[in-house]
């Protein structure tokens, strides 16, 4: 299995431009989880995917972020209007069902810079 | 969530075993303990997990005292590529892993 993938690796934007990132989980594994990781505030979970239904999305900072996963193999993370300090490494990482949850594989992750 | 503390960084050379302390005194009866590992420009990596005892794979060994209120990871006989930050991580099963700083540990020639 080639693992998670994720583009674009690298985005710059404009502030107050839409910005969407992608994953494709790996195949098989039921849960899927998006992470943001700043020198500041270290990897934080935004949100996490179940079977492509949303679990829990408390970790997502502000209206301006969404997800989605419209099946399986697909989920987007998408940021409207873009700000500057939403600058940072986004991580997509899935694991294989309940039992090993504890155990996820994360993509190469996409830097995102807002200027 | 549990909170834990490990050490911010760790120095060691090449072919050194490389102990790292986690303290997490708040653990409850259902809490795993889990560490990652994470280099440069790469997303983290899944190490270990245990509950209790030791547990040892081809990467690392994981050390846990009966009272469960630390954990020790061991990397036996270090190379420069084992350069990288690991996170040790509590959970209690609710599906979120919560990382913190971790220890950036420099392995030197």
């Amino acid at each position: 299995d080639a693992g998670v993938i994720q583009s674009p690796r690298h985005e710059v934007t404009e502030m107050g431009q839409e910005v969407t990132l992608r994953c494709k989980p790996i195949s098989g594994h039921d849960y899927l989880f998006w992470y943001r990781q700043t020198m500041m505030r270290g990897l934080e979970l935004l949100i996490y995917f179940n079977n492509n239904v949303p679990i829990d999305d408390s970790g997502m900072p502000e209206d301006r972020f969404s997800a989605k996963m419209p099946n399986a193999s697909f989920s987007t993370l998408k940021i409207q209007p873009s700000e500057p300090r939403d600058s940072a490494v986004y991580f997509c990482a899935s694991s294989q069902d309940y039992l090993v949850f504890y155990e996820q594989y994360f993509g190469p992750g996409t830097r995102l810079t807002v200027t | 969530l549990a909170k834990t503390t490990q050490p911010i960084s760790m120095d060691s050379y090449e072919g050194q075993e490389v102990n790292i302390t986690c303290s997490h005194n708040n653990i409850a009866t259902n809490d795993y303990i889990t560490w990652y590992q994470q280099f440069p420009s790469q997303g983290p990596r899944f190490i270990i997990q245990g509950y209790k005892t030791k547990v040892t794979n081809e990467v690392a060994s994981l050390f846990i005292p009966a009272d469960r209120k630390s954990s020790t990871l061991s990397l036996p006989r270090v190379s420069l590529s084992d350069t990288a930050v690991y996170y040790c991580l509590v959970f209690r099963g609710d599906y979120k892993l919560s990382f913190g700083a971790g220890t950036t540990v420099t392995v030197r020639a």
